[in-house]
């Protein structure tokens, strides 16, 4: 079990430019969700899927910032635009639901800089 | 929303010395869990621990929910325990995990 693997590791981008960010959950897992780390605003809820549905996005900035989940096994995060204050480690997680249990595993996530 | 306060923001301690980190949170939560993580690595799951008390080797976890607190004792600090210890919540109903702004922890040999 490799656990949440998140692609890139790093990744720069220039002002205005695209990001995709990748996750692959934990084989079996059926929620996958989206955090982002800052030393200023900690660690903050983006969104996330069960099932692959999109269940609650309310974290996520609204103009350039969208998720998806095509298949059982990779998420994406696009943020388009890309502004400085974009900068941050983009963490992904799964779990699976059993009985109430829903423990969240995390990936070793994606550092953006936007220069 | 929800709202998680961890105490002490920072901690230092001698090798060999308990440390005991201490979460509260507004409303009651369905789902507890203690994140480990070192400086520059990933968040490690320390427990899931919605009520009650858990142990794994010298952590203690000891949730109390109707009093909406819960603590994690380490046992024998050791210098590899260094790092950030975050404690995180969620509400019934919803998945989505708030987190505290974690206790650094720093053990001196």
């Amino acid at each position: 079990n490799a656990g949440v693997i998140q692609t890139p590791r790093h990744k720069v981008t220039g002002k205005g430019q695209e990001a995709t960010l990748w996750c692959e959950p934990i084989s079996g897992h059926s929620a996958v969700f989206w955090y982002r780390q800052t030393i200023v605003q900690g660690l903050e809820f983006l969104t996330y899927f069960r099932n692959q549905a999109p269940i609650d996005d309310s974290g996520m900035p609204k103009e350039r910032f969208s998720a998806q989940m095509p298949n059982q096994s990779h998420s994406t995060l696009k943020i388009q635009s890309t502004q400085p204050q974009d900068s941050a480690v983009y963490l992904c997680a799964s779990s699976f639901r059993d009985r109430g249990h829903a423990e969240q595993f995390f990936g070793p996530g994606t550092r953006l800089t936007v220069l | 929303g929800q709202q998680v306060q961890q105490s002490p923001a920072s901690l230092v301690l001698q090798e060999g010395e308990n440390a005991e980190l201490q979460c509260n949170f507004s409303s009651t939560a369905t789902r507890l869990q203690w994140f480990y993580q070192h400086p520059g690595g990933r968040l490690v799951s320390l427990f899931y621990n919605p009520s009650g008390t858990k142990h794994t080797g010298r952590l203690t976890s000891t949730t109390v929910t109707n009093e909406r607190r819960s603590s994690l004792h380490i046992s024998s600090s050791q210098t590899t325990d260094s790092g950030t210890y975050f404690c995180a919540i969620a509400n019934y109903g919803n998945e989505k995990i708030t987190f505290g702004a974690g206790t650094k922890l720093t053990i001196k040999p």
